[in-house]
């Protein structure tokens, strides 16, 4: 069965510190998609990234960094120069293209705090 | 392009009475999923329609129902609520079935009393 999980519960940071959030996956798919969403406090979560299980890369968007590795089942995400506005809480979701269409199983969320 | 909308955004209802909340998809998208979100279960799938048939459902009991329409909007529907039905439902949509991005709307806040 497919599992998602976030380790860290709540991160709290400085302005401008960089910060990495885990999460780790469990899939028996040999094809499989990753995403990450941030929850901000009107409740709407927004997408970030998609990722397929073929592709390795780490991917780069602006402060927002990515790194995929399947060796150990991670998809960790860092923001450099974190800023207030990235308070918010953070999920990872896994979905399973053979097994349950677009169905997303996430990760328990970590709470971002980012304090001036 | 417009977002997901749902709608009401809060509803407030008491044990024992039912509920319907509607979500309408992002122009051109097909599939709709339903997720409930608590703070004790986080953030759980519901059910996925695509062109008006149920292609998956999670493990809610039969009181949790859904629905989508010709024009892909859709609604969800809960019976005989409970305490525990309290939560953040949030729809979502997407262009096809298969692991496609997903995009969701603000959410319907409910509260059972």
């Amino acid at each position: 069965a497919q599992k998602v999980t976030q380790a860290q519960t709540e991160i709290s940071v400085v302005e401008k510190e960089d910060v990495t959030l885990d999460c780790v996956y469990e899939t028996r798919d040999t094809t499989y998609y990753l995403f990450w969403y941030k929850q901000p406090p009107s409740g709407e979560l927004v997408f970030l990234i998609r990722r397929n299980s073929f592709d390795e890369q780490n991917e780069i968007s602006g402060r927002y960094s990515w790194n995929f590795q399947k060796s150990t089942s991670s998809f960790n995400f860092t923001i450099t120069a974190s800023q207030v506005v990235d308070s918010a809480v953070y999920f990872c979701a896994l979905s399973e293209k053979e097994t349950s269409g677009s169905r997303l199983t996430f990760g328990e969320g970590t709470q971002l705090t980012v304090n001036p | 392009k417009a977002g997901v909308t749902q709608t009401p955004r809060y509803l407030i209802k008491t044990r024992g009475q039912q509920v319907t909340l509607s979500c309408s998809p992002i122009s051109g998208h097909r599939s709709v999923s339903w997720y409930q979100q608590t703070p004790g279960q986080g953030l759980q799938f519901l059910f996925e329609y695509f062109s008006e048939t149920q292609r998956n459902k999670g493990n809610f009991p039969g009181r949790f129902s859904g629905r989508q329409f010709s024009n892909s909007r859709s609604e969800m529907n809960v019976s005989t609520l409970e305490l525990g039905d309290s939560a953040l439902y949030l729809c979502a949509s997407s262009q096809n079935v298969a692991a496609d991005t997903q995009y969701f709307g603000p959410g319907t806040r409910l509260t059972v009393l």
